[in-house]
């Protein structure tokens, strides 16, 4: 039930193409659902977020999809370039209270 | 300082001894959260406090961890009697108290332990 499901675990794309990454959770109480960038020796860095009433966020290139029926939400990183390349996690959170991440997707984009 | 700061940045020691971790929130946050990254296991929760009370403590691995914060401020992450799979990144976030859905917790650089 609190489990949060992310795929690919890696992803390469070339410079100007589109990165997208997808999670599922079971538990329908989440309420609150971040995606975060990570780089090698930093913690991880709050990229964009959206609540459930919402089914698409836009910050710049970043835009989530959520599907709340499916369980599903998405990011889709417009544009990559090579300093896109970091590990993005998704999380989901009820009533502000702990985070539950997903796996990590290590994604590189190639110049 | 403008962001969360964790100390120290590195911690080497051997199995068997104590480690204290430290974290400083953003000024104002009342929210704090610890967790733990190690490979294969990804990001763990660990512990939440909502100003000096912990109302979640359940990802506590054992009763060898425990953690305190004082002033609604600073919070200490204390691991007693090292092991060796304790090695890992200790990650510290802090967050305003919720408010409309939103729970914009931000990360320290963490601190990496790793136990002999």
């Amino acid at each position: 039930q609190q489990q949060v499901k992310q795929s690919p675990q890696s992803l390469i794309v070339q410079k100007g193409g589109i990165s997208i990454i997808n999670c599922a959770y079971e538990n329908t109480a989440f309420d609150y659902f971040p995606w975060y960038q990570q780089f090698p020796g930093k913690g991880p860095a709050l990229l964009i977020a959206i609540r459930p009433d919402v089914s698409e966020k836009k910050e710049g290139r970043f835009t989530i999809s959520f599907n709340k029926s499916a369980k599903q939400f998405s990011l889709h990183i417009m544009d990559s370039q090579p300093g896109d390349s970091a590990t993005y996690f998704c999380a989901a959170s009820r009533s502000g209270s702990r985070l539950t991440f997903g796996e990590g997707t290590q994604l590189t984009v190639n110049p | 300082g403008a962001g969360v700061s964790q100390s120290p940045s590195n911690k080497v020691t051997e199995k068997g001894k104590d480690v204290e971790l430290r974290c400083d929130p953003i000024s104002g946050h009342t929210a704090l959260y610890w967790y733990r990254q190690s490979l294969g296991q990804g990001l763990e929760f660990l512990i939440y406090f909502q100003g000096n009370s912990a109302p979640d403590k359940s990802g506590l691995p054992s009763d060898r961890f425990s953690a305190e914060r004082t002033g609604g401020s600073v919070s200490t992450l204390t691991i007693q009697r090292t092991q060796q799979e304790d090695s890992a990144v200790y990650l510290c976030a802090s967050s305003l108290v919720w408010t409309s859905g939103v729970n914009e917790q931000f990360f320290g650089p963490g601190t990496r332990l790793t136990v002999l």
